[in-house]
């Protein structure tokens, strides 16, 4: 398996408070992401980073965002979370030239109350 | 606009038979595809793949099948077993436009494998 963390496996939060998530790799892939599933949408891209710094948005970036300040580390930034931001949270990893496959942690569930 | 579309959202069949889950896409800069497989409480687990300059990819039990000029991918599980009960969701990706190795998923189809 991947040698990928994600923290805090669950957290319930209340509303307008900021909440961050931590994926750690220790693959030393260059592409990291953040995904969120829900029912009905599949998995959608957050955020991206392709190196040290460098990082992109997604198809549903609005009220995230993300920091990489070390290769192994990609952090998920809820600003002030809000209902609608309940959802199960995947951080996966690649080595980014395509074609090639991500792989996934074992995902975050947030619930905001 | 979901440009990868799983129409069914569950399918159910029984241990042995064909299992055969579809997809559909719509941009045609795609040209890499991918299946995951997700159990309950679990991350996606990569399960099979096939580039556009092939038509079938098989691994096992598993055969992929690209057809280009539909836009459309199909999963083949033979022999099904109650094992192979999960979601499992196709993924797309376009080596030319980027290769930041983003994948662009469908929502998802729930298998149910009955003994």
């Amino acid at each position: 398996d991947a040698g990928i963390t994600q923290s805090p496996r669950h957290k319930v939060t209340e509303t307008g408070t900021p909440v961050t998530l931590r994926c750690h790799q220790t693959e030393n892939h260059r592409y990291m992401y953040w995904y969120r599933q829900d029912p009905g949408h599949g998995l959608r891209l957050i955020h991206y980073s392709y190196g040290v710094k460098d990082t992109d948005k997604g198809e549903v970036s609005d009220g995230y965002s993300v920091s990489r300040s070390k290769t192994e580390d990609f952090l998920l930034t809820l600003e002030s979370a809000t209902s609608s931001q309940t959802s199960v949270y995947f951080c996966a990893i690649s080595e980014g030239r395509a074609p090639t496959e991500a792989f996934f942690g074992q995902g975050t569930r947030l619930t905001v109350v | 606009d979901q440009q990868v579309k799983q129409n069914s959202p569950s399918l159910s069949v029984q241990e042995g038979r064909i299992s055969i889950l579809n997809c559909d896409y719509t941009n045609s800069m795609f040209d890499y595809f991918l299946w995951y497989k997700k159990y309950p409480a679990e991350g996606p687990t990569f399960l099979i793949s096939i580039s556009s300059i092939k038509d079938k990819n098989e691994d096992g039990r598993f055969t992929v099948f690209l057809n280009k000029s539909a836009k459309h991918l199909s999963l083949h599980i033979v022999p099904s077993q109650p094992g192979d009960s999960a979601v499992y969701f196709c993924a797309a990706s376009g080596s030319i436009s980027s290769n930041t190795g983003k994948l662009i998923f469908g929502q998802g189809t729930t298998l149910q494998v009955k003994p």
